[in-house]
């Protein structure tokens, strides 16, 4: 099955810098890769995504590459702000090979720390 | 806008006891999925649902069972509970039509004692 790697685990930056999260996944027929914004204790929000016949995409202070040959994907926020603090998701969807529907794969996550 | 809906948000059992969770898709979303999220860990897929059958299968082990009703609505069903499971229950839903974006809800916190 797909395997979704996330890097690094944890980010400490100062406000107004910038951050970036890596994720690899290992199966090529994955197509869509969304990122997803938990606070603790609280549902994943989704936040960006990105599909596989686009390079990047941008939302503001937040954008996404995606390198499919590399098989590397990567979420870039600028001018960071204390509320960025949170935990950042990676996931990767794959067409199951049993139903042919989508499943998520999600990575291991980055806490994100932005000091004021 | 609608959201998806999960109840109870807590729950509090005692070990060998079962629980049900439930959960309400977003209007005309037609896929669910039940996630459990360890502390300090990512979303593991447990089972999704797309038109009240089965669609695909994670990690949800055998004391687990689940269904998706007429109404779109699902129920995580979850017998001879242990410590470990422990844990946050997200339900998510989607529209298959598209590229999955998968919407969360709010979570049902299960504590076993």
């Amino acid at each position: 099955g797909e395997n979704v790697e996330q890097h690094p685990s944890t980010l400490s930056v100062q406000e107004g810098d910038s951050a970036v999260i890596k994720c690899t996944y290992s199966d090529s027929a994955s197509n869509y890769f969304p990122w997803y914004k938990q606070e603790l204790g609280k549902r994943p929000q989704l936040i960006i995504d990105i599909r596989s016949n686009v390079g990047e995409k941008k939302d503001q202070r937040i954008a996404v590459t995606l390198n499919k040959t590399a098989k590397h994907f990567s979420l870039h926020i600028t001018e960071t702000q204390p509320e960025d603090s949170a935990v950042y998701f990676c996931a990767a969807s794959t067409i199951s090979r049993d139903t042919g529907r989508r499943a998520l794969t999600f990575g291991s996550g980055t806490r994100l720390q932005v000091q004021p | 806008a609608a959201g998806v809906i999960q109840s109870p948000r807590h729950l509090i059992k005692e070990k060998r006891e079962t629980a049900t969770l439930k959960c309400y898709p977003i209007p005309r979303h037609d896929t669910v999925y039940w996630y459990q999220q360890g502390p300090g860990q990512d979303p593991q897929f447990l089972i999704s649902f797309y038109e009240k059958m089965q669609s695909d299968k994670g990690s949800i082990p055998d004391r687990f069972s689940a269904q998706q009703f007429s109404d779109y609505h699902s129920e995580l069903n979850m017998s001879s509970l242990e410590l470990g499971d422990s844990a946050l229950y997200f339900c998510a839903s989607s529209f298959n039509g598209g590229y999955n974006e998968q919407f969360f809800g709010p979570g049902t916190r299960l504590t076993v004692l």
